[in-house]
């Protein structure tokens, strides 16, 4: 079936140390976007990316990293720059052509917890 | 600046009611509109997409308002099923990947 898998399901993380959330998505699509969805808040763009080996920041990208080495894949690193990262992370993709553009379909998303 | 503004709710509604709600956005450019559906704890799925005056789909209608800047979700014979958070999404016309604004979600509880 195609999709989207983030992966792990929850995540902790220790004082000042890096932790990466996999995303992976087999629906060929060119874009990819990670949000960050804190209580009661709306999604907030991170990073996004229209095209393998170029993504560019979103709202809220200090603190955090990405790669887009292949189309599948759009890893998110969370470093210890960011002071505040328990959250809901959320990886999404979409076409960037034709009627259903910009249609974001999301993955089961990440908890990151903070030890 | 731009934003997207819902009632949080919660919304509490009794099975077999109609309930509606609005979605307010502030960039006149605005131009294509999505609700999605987020249960607890889960990821957002696509419910609509609204590119002119509005949609139906089964039990649920959007309608736009371009005038007056807001887009509405009506859902008919609510079901228990329907409980969850709709988050409304608005796209920036000519905006690119970053051009999509969530708003925070409307709340809605589907009483027995």
């Amino acid at each position: 079936d195609g999709g989207i898998t983030q992966s792990p399901k929850y995540l902790f993380r220790k004082e000042g140390q890096n932790v990466t959330l996999s995303c992976e998505q087999n629906l060929n699509h060119d874009a990819m976007y990670w949000y960050r969805q804190d209580p009661g808040q709306g999604l907030r763009l991170i990073y996004y990316s229209q095209i393998v080996n170029d993504f560019q920041k979103g709202d809220i990208a200090e603190g955090y990293s990405v790669s887009r080495e292949k189309k599948e894949s759009f890893p998110l690193t969370v470093t210890s720059a960011q002071k505040n990262p328990t959250a809901f992370y959320l990886c999404a993709s979409s076409i960037m052509a034709g009627l259903a553009k910009n249609i974001q379909y999301f993955g089961a998303g990440t908890r990151l917890s903070v030890l | 600046r731009k934003e997207v503004e819902q009632d949080p709710g919660p919304f509490n509604v009794p099975e077999g009611a109609t309930v509606a709600f609005n979605c307010t956005y502030s960039n006149s450019a605005s131009q294509s509109f999505f609700w999605y559906r987020q249960d607890c704890r889960k990821e957002p799925k696509l419910l609509m997409s609204v590119y002119s005056s509005g949609n139906e789909d089964g039990r649920f209608t959007a309608q736009l308002n371009r005038a007056s800047q807001y887009i509405s979700l009506l859902i008919r014979d609510s079901k228990l099923s329907d409980s969850a958070t709709y988050l409304c999404v608005a796209l920036i016309s000519g905006g690119g990947a970053d051009g999509l604004t969530f708003g925070k979600g409307t709340h809605l509880i589907i009483q027995p």
